[in-house]
């Protein structure tokens, strides 16, 4: 079992609706990261959260917009997504985000359905 | 059975052989490497890791193997069972300015034949 838990598992939702990802850890990981990952690739960084502020933002489209309310918890708000956006989305954490020797653990991710 | 990551996306081994997965890294300033396995509908688990200042490290039935001059990374598993199958991932670690960034393989799909 994973300790980085995503909700939900998976989500189907219109173009025009708001919905949100949810992600909490409890291994006192100080660093908290999203990806998107597409079949059969690697999953591509999003954005990172050091001590709960943002501190990268690949530039990703406005329509997604993270949140890092506490230590343990870190969601991504959608809001117009497009059909192209359908694709899984990991949540991971590390202990320190600029420390050496830090592996990433990750949660199972939650499938994410455009209509 | 043996693959090169970048370039035989797909591996199939018999049950109890070994499996060795490769992988071509592209930064010689890379001080961090590490092994993700991940099943169909499941995100990537830690398999293992090693510090750039050493060559070889074993975990439990897995070896990971560094190579800097040739900048390569092996994942030996051995006596590989029908568990194994997934998608595995290699991952390097290096400083990118201020930030530490990881560089991901493509992956390599291992398949366990009963």
């Amino acid at each position: 079992d994973t300790e980085v838990t995503q909700t939900p598992k998976h989500l189907v939702m219109g173009m025009t609706n708001k919905k949100s990802l949810k992600c909490e850890q409890h291994m006192g990981h100080r660093a908290m990261y999203w990806y998107k990952q597409k079949a059969k690739k690697p999953p591509e960084l999003m954005f990172v959260y050091s001590y709960e502020k943002l501190s990268i933002n690949e530039s990703v489209p406005s329509r997604f917009s993270p949140e890092c309310p506490n230590s343990s918890l870190l969601n991504l708000h959608l809001h117009a997504l497009q059909p192209e956006d359908s694709a899984l989305y990991l949540c991971a954490s590390s202990q320190e985000y600029r420390g050496p020797n830090q592996p990433q653990h990750f949660g199972d991710g939650t499938r994410l359905s455009i209509l | 059975g043996e693959s090169v990551g970048l370039h035989l996306p797909t591996l199939s081994v018999q049950e109890g052989d070994n499996s060795i997965i490769n992988c071509a890294y592209s930064n010689s300033a890379s001080d961090y490497f590490i092994w993700y396995k991940q099943e169909s509908g499941k995100g990537p688990q830690f398999i293992i890791d090693i510090r750039s200042n050493m060559d070889k490290r074993q975990g439990q039935r897995v070896t990971v193997l560094l190579n800097k001059t040739v900048k390569h990374l092996s994942l030996q598993i051995a006596a590989t069972q029908p568990g194994d199958s997934a998608v595995y991932f290699c991952a390097e670690s290096l400083y990118a300015g201020n930030n530490r960034k990881l560089i991901w393989g493509l992956g390599t799909s291992l398949a366990v034949n009963p």
